[in-house]
């Protein structure tokens, strides 16, 4: 079964620092994808950046980039410059690729607020 | 940008009433997904549907639940009789193929009174 912990409740930055969220995973199928998701208060979800299990290089967005270390089993997402409006939840999820099933498993998510 | 467009965006209901929620996914994906997230806690799947079938379901989605496209644009949700802990947020979710990235729709939050 695949699991997705992140650890971190609440993070704090201040407005133009980097900040990374944290997340690890556990499955033992060999290729799966990852995922984070920003969820603003108004509640929607919205993709931010995606990384296959396979990719030889650790995947960017703009200002995100996602610290994939395959060994430790940990996808650590990091926002660079980080502005007032990225002040959301921030969750990791995954699903295994070609298997049964296709469905995405989140963690709990990690509440930021940035600060000005 | 395609979207993926939901329906109302809050609905409250009484308890023991049936609700239909209802998804336009993006015009050109085949699979189909509803989540669900209770208040403050993370957000867990219902269900997903491809070629006009469930291809798969949790162990939430019982018979109290159903699902449909009755056309080819919507996808629905239906909770027959709803209770007070079926109150959260719904997300619909569609993608062009099986291994492809989601998109959600903006959800729907759910009240049960």
């Amino acid at each position: 079964a695949q699991k997705i912990t992140q650890t971190q409740p609440g993070m704090f930055v201040q407005e133009k620092e980097a900040v990374t969220l944290d997340c690890t995973y556990d499955t033992s199928d060999p290729s799966y994808g990852l995922f984070w998701y920003k969820q603003p208060s108004s509640g929607e979800m919205i993709f931010l950046i995606y990384q296959g299990s396979y990719d030889q290089q650790n995947a960017t967005e703009g200002r995100y980039s996602l610290n994939f270390q395959k060994a430790r089993k940990s996808a650590n997402l990091v926002i660079s410059a980080s502005q007032l409006g990225d002040s959301a939840m921030y969750f990791c999820a995954m699903r295994v690729l070609g298997g049964a099933t296709n469905k995405l498993i989140f963690g709990t998510g990690t509440l930021l607020a940035v600060q000005p | 940008e395609p979207e993926v467009t939901q329906t109302p965006s809050h609905q409250v209901t009484q308890m023991g009433q049936e609700v239909i929620l209802r998804c336009v996914p993006i015009s050109n994906h085949l699979y189909f997904y509803w989540y669900r997230q209770i208040l403050g806690q993370k957000v867990e799947f219902l269900v997903s549907f491809y070629n006009n079938e469930i291809s798969e379901k949790s162990e939430i989605f019982d018979d109290q639940f159903s699902v449909e496209r009755p056309d080819g644009s919507n996808f629905t949700l239906k909770i027959r009789s709803t209770k007070l802990e079926d109150s959260a947020m719904y997300f619909c979710a569609s993608s062009r193929d099986r291994d492809y990235g989601y998109t959600f729709g903006s959800g729907t939050r759910l009240t049960v009174v």
